[in-house]
């Protein structure tokens, strides 16, 4: 069964305090790998997109990394403005649909 | 960027109504997507349309329905709505092998 774990479920940081978060898979094959990130009562908003494994995406304080089983999203130097659900997506080889983790709620103090 | 609009953002609707929630995507996309999500379950597909009239069920359809009679359009209804059907509703499209593009969602009461 296609399947994506991503952990911690929540996650408590003070501002400018580095950490990752995973998302790992099994799938019967991967097409692309989604990070979106989303804020409370709204839709997801896209962020990143990995096709292969060793591939890297940046975007400000994340940076998006994908293996053969996982991925990561590290967050350096988290501002309270980086607080959000992050949810983790696969792509399958065969089909259009995507394949969702439950996400990880991060919340960053001051 | 892709603009996916969704009709209503609150509705509050009683048990046993037939509801429609409506989507509109403005860049020609082929898929598009009905999910809904609840605390601790995270997002889970109802319904994918492929092409205009084209549909398959999602992982939990029952109890739903969805119509795709133009390209930029993707109604979800619920037959009789009952109160295991509150949720927030979200509506998505893509193009091939792309991201999913998300509206704003939809929180329904059914009370």
């Amino acid at each position: 069964e296609d399947q994506v774990t991503q952990s911690p479920e929540a996650l408590r940081l003070q501002e400018g305090e580095s950490s990752s978060l995973n998302c790992s898979y099994t799938v019967s094959g991967l097409r692309g790998l989604f990070w979106y990130r989303q804020d409370p009562g709204k839709g997801p908003e896209f962020l990143f997109t990995l096709y292969s494994a060793g591939e890297e995406k940046e975007k400000e304080r994340l940076k998006a990394t994908l293996t053969k089983k996982e991925s990561f999203l590290h967050i350096t130097a988290p501002k309270p403005e980086d607080s959000a659900t992050y949810l983790c997506a696969v792509s399958l080889e065969y089909g259009n649909k995507l394949v969702f983790g439950a996400g990880t709620i991060l919340r960053v103090k001051s | 960027d892709v603009k996916v609009t969704q009709s209503s953002r609150y509705l509050v609707k009683r048990t046993g109504e037939k509801v429609f929630l409506e989507c509109v995507q403005d860049m020609d996309h082929e898929n598009m997507f009905w999910y809904r999500q609840d605390p601790g379950l995270g997002l889970r597909l109802i319904y994918f349309s492929y092409d205009v009239k084209m549909k398959e069920k999602g992982d939990i359809p029952e109890g739903y329905s969805v119509s795709r009679e133009k390209k930029e359009r993707f109604s979800l209804i619920l037959e009789s709505a009952s109160t295991n059907q509150t949720s927030m509703y979200l509506c998505a499209s893509r193009a091939q092998v792309l991201q999913v593009d998300f509206g704003s969602g939809t929180r329904l009461t059914v009370v």
